[in-house]
């Protein structure tokens, strides 16, 4: 089975901190995701990584950066925290090669509260 | 513009009634279609991928059904432990082909009663 770990299942952190999201998998996957998840909003992507060292923007990456120095871990930044990102933060994980349609398998989530 | 719809948006079912849950894409192309169950304070869990129209898939009590306008996850004699939202994400040919990126839909929140 696919196992990715997020770091932290729960997370509060101040306003203007910087705050580091961590995310591993087991199963050798070269694509990576993060994701926030927001009551009415649905899932939105953040930003993604299809190799080591390479990312990509998603639809939202204003005040995250991500970093990906192995091909197992890719971690999420918040260069300083503020309220209107506290949500539920989900990291993803699938198989192949750049735009490869294999399922996205999900970690069980950070939830962050920015106070 | 790429989008996902999910109906109903919540469902009461008692244990046993047999329904089914939509998804409707509008996209230029299909390159997958994703049905995940989502528990409370957990991630969504992969159940099924779909890639063409007429496609089927089954496990346990569920179902998932494509066509080239929509897909349906169909619950057969749910059980209480079904109770769960379930979210429906679409990959589409085009921009988002480079990319991986999945176009998720709002999700079913489905209460199965005892």
């Amino acid at each position: 089975d696919v196992k990715v770990t997020q770091s932290s299942r729960y997370l509060v952190k101040r306003t203007g901190e910087k705050v580091f999201l961590e995310c591993v998998q087991d199963m050798d996957h070269e694509n990576m995701f993060w994701y926030r998840q927001d009551p009415g909003l649905g899932l939105r992507l953040i930003y993604f990584s299809y190799d080591v060292k390479m990312k990509e923007k998603g639809d939202i990456p204003e005040g995250y950066s991500v970093s990906r120095e192995k091909k197992e871990r890719f971690s999420l930044i918040l260069e300083s925290a503020s309220t209107n990102q506290t949500s539920m933060y989900l990291c993803a994980s699938s198989l192949g090669s750049q735009g490869s349609n294999q399922p996205q398998h999900f970690g069980d989530g950070t939830r962050l509260s920015i106070l | 513009e790429d989008q996902v719809t999910q109906s109903p948006e919540a469902l009461r079912l008692q244990e046993g009634e047999s329904s089914s849950l939509n998804c409707s894409y509008t996209v230029s192309g299909l390159r997958g279609l994703f049905w995940y169950r989502q528990d409370p304070g957990k991630g969504p869990e992969f159940l099924f991928t779909l890639y063409s129209a007429g496609e089927e898939k089954e496990k346990e009590r569920l179902k998932a059904t494509l066509t080239k306008k929509e897909s349906f996850l169909h619950i057969t004699a749910p059980k209480p432990e079904d109770s769960a939202t379930y979210l429906c994400a679409v990959q589409a040919v085009g921009g988002s082909s480079n990319t991986g990126k999945l176009i998720f839909g709002q999700g079913t929140t489905l209460q199965v009663k005892p």
